[in-house]
Parts: C-alpha cells; structure tokens; sequence
C-alpha cells in the first residue's frame, strides 16, 4: 500500500537551531515528491518539487533533498516565521493512466524567539 | 489576481441538511481537486476534474457530488449532511494533473455537522 508518513509530528526550536524534518514513502512508481507549507486556518502554500534521487531544491532558509526511500526539509538559521506545519505530498502512478497524489500528515514547526 | 477563493469560509449544518461548497479560480488552470482535511490525518481526495464538464472520483468520494460546469468554477455538493463530514474542506487547482505542476490551494471552509 502506498504511503507516506512524515517525523516528527511536532518539532520546537529556538530561533537560529538548525534541523531537519522527515519524510518517508513507500510508492510505486513515484512521479514526484512535493513540500507545502501551511499556516493555521489557511491553505497549503507550494515549496518545492523533487523529481528523483539526488536531486535538491533551496529556497531562502529552507533546502529539500530526496533519496529513493524519503525527503528531508533541511531549516537553516530558523526564524519564528518559519513556525507553520510543513506537509510532504507524493505523485504516483494510479490505475488506467491517472495520477494519485498521498499526503502525509504534517510536522507541526515552532520556532522560539 | 485573487488566485482560489471558497465561498463560504464557515458553516454549520444539521445531520440530512443539504449544501454545496463554492470553489473559483482565475489563473485558468485546467485540473481543480477537492479535499478534506481532518486532525491526525494527511489531506484527502475527495473529487477532481481534468476540465470543464469532466469529475472524477478521489480517494473519499461517498456523501459528496460535484460538478464543473464552468472551467472557473468547481462545487462540491453534500446531499445529506453526516457528522462524519465534519471537516475542513479545500480547493485547489494546477495547470498540470496531480502536481505535474504545483497546486494551488484555496484558504478552506471549516464545515462543522451536528
């Protein structure tokens, strides 16, 4: 069964203390693997798209990898900005030429002043 | 540019009460998703199109119909509201199927079934 699962569920850290953030899979023909940052009462808000292993993504304080088993989140120098729930989401090959894309449930991310 | 907006942003319903959730976008995407979202689980599909006139079902279909009639728009109809569908709701929308290009999520509806 396809799936995606996502550690911590929670993670606080002080403002400057790098870390990173997990996202394992277990997918069948995998056709991409997407970040999302979501705010509380809001929608997720696109990051990054990661294509196959090895490949890397950056974006101010936050840098995205890939491997063949799971993704990491890298935070650099954090900020109390960067506080929201991150959420990993993969695109797999369904049935008769459809895509299906699996959440996983969330790292919930405080950052402390 | 108001990217994907939802109408209502709150409701509360009775269980056998009947509504329909508004999804618009205007970047002239052709795919449009719905999804819930519920604590402790990851966002689920419930229905999508590939285009105007065109549904399809998602992972969580049952108690929900839709309907694209305009390629802007995108409802989602609850026939008869279960406390079950107690959840928030979003829209999204991309210009390629199933993340070949982003989603764009819409801000939610917070349906609450009594």
């Amino acid at each position: 069964e396809d799936q995606v699962t996502q550690s911590p569920e929670a993670l606080r850290l002080q403002e400057g203390e790098s870390s990173s953030l997990n996202c394992s899979y277990t997918v069948s023909g995998l056709r991409g693997l997407f970040w999302y940052r979501q705010d509380p009462g809001k929608g997720p808000e696109f990051l990054f798209t990661l294509y196959s292993a090895g490949e890397e993504k950056e974006k101010e304080r936050l840098k995205a990898t890939l491997t063949k088993k799971e993704s990491f989140l890298h935070i650099t120098a954090p900020k109390p900005e960067d506080s929201a729930t991150y959420l990993c989401a993969v695109q797999t090959e369904g049935t008769s030429g459809t895509y299906k894309y699996i959440f996983g449930t969330g790292t919930r991310l405080k950052v402390l002043a | 540019n108001a990217g994907v907006t939802q109408t209502p942003k709150f409701r509360v319903l009775k269980t056998g009460q009947s509504m329909t959730l508004l999804c618009a976008q205007d970047m002239n995407h052709e795919y449009m998703y719905w999804y819930r979202q519920d604590p402790g689980m990851g966002l689920r599909l419930i229905h999508y199109s590939v285009g105007e006139g065109t549904t399809a079902k998602g992972e969580v279909p049952d108690g929900y119909n839709v309907s694209r009639l305009k390629k802007q728009n995108f409802l989602l109809g609850l026939e008869s509201a279960a406390p079950s569908q107690t959840s928030v709701y979003f829209c999204a929308s991309s210009n390629g199927g199933f993340g070949a290009n982003e989603q764009f999520f819409g801000p939610g509806t917070r349906l609450t079934v009594l």
